[in-house]
């Protein structure tokens, strides 16, 4: 089916370790973006990118590092994971027509120990 | 200061009957939009309605509206008929501003719980 593709679906860390989370769209959306969410605080926008080779911060960057080399993949990088990193991730992507809605990624669930 | 708001952390409502999820925001653009999603117990982010700040009509995508009040800044949406499968925690969220920005501004959500 077509949409956005997440993996993977549950990680447990531990302090220290470094991963990658993988996003990818076949929709040919220009617009990709990475939030955590985590309880009673929503959602919040880490890193985004209106298109290959342009990527930019979000809201809570520290820690994280992206990458657009196509436009169908866009990986979310964790450095050196710390137990605040503990929470659940989702990719978007979005045309970049005003007023079009973002698809959803299924989430990955992050846990670091 | 919270650009969006939902003041209702969790809500009740009776299977069949219509229910009204709050939603105000915060901005001094003139061009905004604002996105109401559902995320049910499963985790996944689901779109149902979108309403942008020029239209003059209130959005409807089958049982749901989106009762947009500009001057009192809130974008309500409201669920027709409810369905068992209506319960999860619902979101609203904005984007602000023309041109590039397709950030979103999400609230903290109202849980929806219907009852048979």
């Amino acid at each position: 089916n077509a949409g956005v593709t997440q993996t993977p679906k549950f990680q447990v860390l531990k302090t220290g370790q470094s991963m990658t989370l993988q996003c990818a769209q076949d929709m040919n959306h220009e617009y990709m973006s990475w939030y955590r969410q985590d309880p009673g605080m929503g959602l919040r926008l880490i890193h985004y990118s209106v298109g290959a080779g342009i990527t930019d911060q979000g809201e809570v960057p520290n820690g994280y590092n992206v990458s657009r080399s196509t436009t169908e993949d866009f990986p979310l990088r964790l450095l050196s994971a710390a137990p605040s990193q503990t929470s659940v991730y989702f990719c978007a992507s979005s045309y970049s027509t005003w007023g079009t809605e973002a698809f959803f990624g299924q989430g990955t669930r992050l846990t670091v120990v | 200061a919270q650009k969006i708001t939902q003041t209702q952390p969790g809500m009740f409502v009776q299977e069949k009957e219509a229910v009204t999820l709050d939603c105000t925001y915060d901005t001094s653009d003139q061009s905004y939009g604002l996105f109401w999603y559902k995320q049910p117990s499963s985790g996944e982010m689901i779109f149902l309605i979108y309403q942008g700040s020029y239209d003059e009509q209130n959005a409807t995508e089958g049982r749901y509206s989106l009762n947009f009040q500009k001057a009192r800044k809130s974008a309500n949406l409201v669920i027709s008929a409810s369905q068992l499968g209506d319960s999860a925690m619902y979101f609203c969220a904005m984007r602000e501003g023309g041109g590039n920005n397709r950030k979103l501004i999400w609230g903290l959500g109202t849980s929806l719980a219907v009852n048979p």
